[in-house]
């Protein structure tokens, strides 16, 4: 059965504090993985799409990895907004849907 | 441009009462995606349109829920009747076409059932 597992489920860091959040996938013929950020009260927005082990993203202080069992996201010098719930989601061969992790729920102190 | 378009935002209800959900995706996206989320929980997927059609339902409780995209553009996702444990928030999302594209999410219309 296809499964997606983020960690930690939360995450409190100090301003400039840099971290990483993992994203473990058992996901048949990975076609893509995906990185969204949600706000409270909001829907997810979407950050990055990795096709393939190896590949790498950047954003701002955001960079997302990828290899054949799990994908990282990084953050670099984090900011109190940058504070939100971080989920990733995976899509597999054979199917037109995602499969979403649980979060990370990121507190970023001043 | 104007993004995916939910109501009601929010949405309290006795047990065993109807409810439903309105969506305007973005225009121009062919797919459209309703998603239920749980408190601490990822979104997890209930139907997914391409147009009018739904390609996708095979997580959706057929006994109580339903759903239509008539002309392929806006939907309605129904309850009847709701459940305590139905609380939770209900997520459109659009897409231009059934690639491998980023999903453009609603705010959520968050559904409490007494």
């Amino acid at each position: 059965e296809d499964q997606v597992t983020q960690s930690p489920e939360a995450l409190r860091l100090q301003e400039g504090e840099s971290s990483s959040l993992n994203c473990s996938y058992t996901v048949s013929g990975l076609r893509g993985l995906f990185w969204y950020r949600q706000d409270p009260g909001k829907g997810p927005e979407f950050l990055f799409t990795l096709y393939s082990a190896g590949e790498e993203k950047e954003k701002e202080r955001l960079k997302a990895t990828l290899t054949k069992k799990e994908s990282f996201l990084h953050i670099t010098a984090p900011k109190p907004e940058d504070s939100a719930t971080y989920l990733c989601a995976a899509w597999g061969a054979g199917t037109y849907k995602y499969i979403f992790g649980t979060g990370t729920r990121l507190k970023v102190l001043a | 441009e104007a993004g995916v378009v939910q109501s009601p935002r929010y949405k309290i209800i006795e047990k065993k009462q109807p409810v439903a959900f309105w969506c305007n995706p973005i225009s121009g996206h062919n797919t459209l995606y309703w998603y239920r989320q749980n408190l601490g929980q990822g979104p997890e997927l209930l139907i997914r349109y391409e147009n009018e059609e739904a390609v996708d339902d095979s997580q959706l409780p057929k006994d109580r829920f339903s759903a239509e995209r008539l002309k392929g553009v806006d939907s309605t996702l129904k309850i009847q009747p709701a459940e305590l444990g139905d609380s939770a928030v209900y997520l459109c999302a659009s897409s231009f076409a059934r690639t491998l594209d980023e999903q453009f999410f609603g705010p959520g219309t968050r559904l409490t059932v007494l």
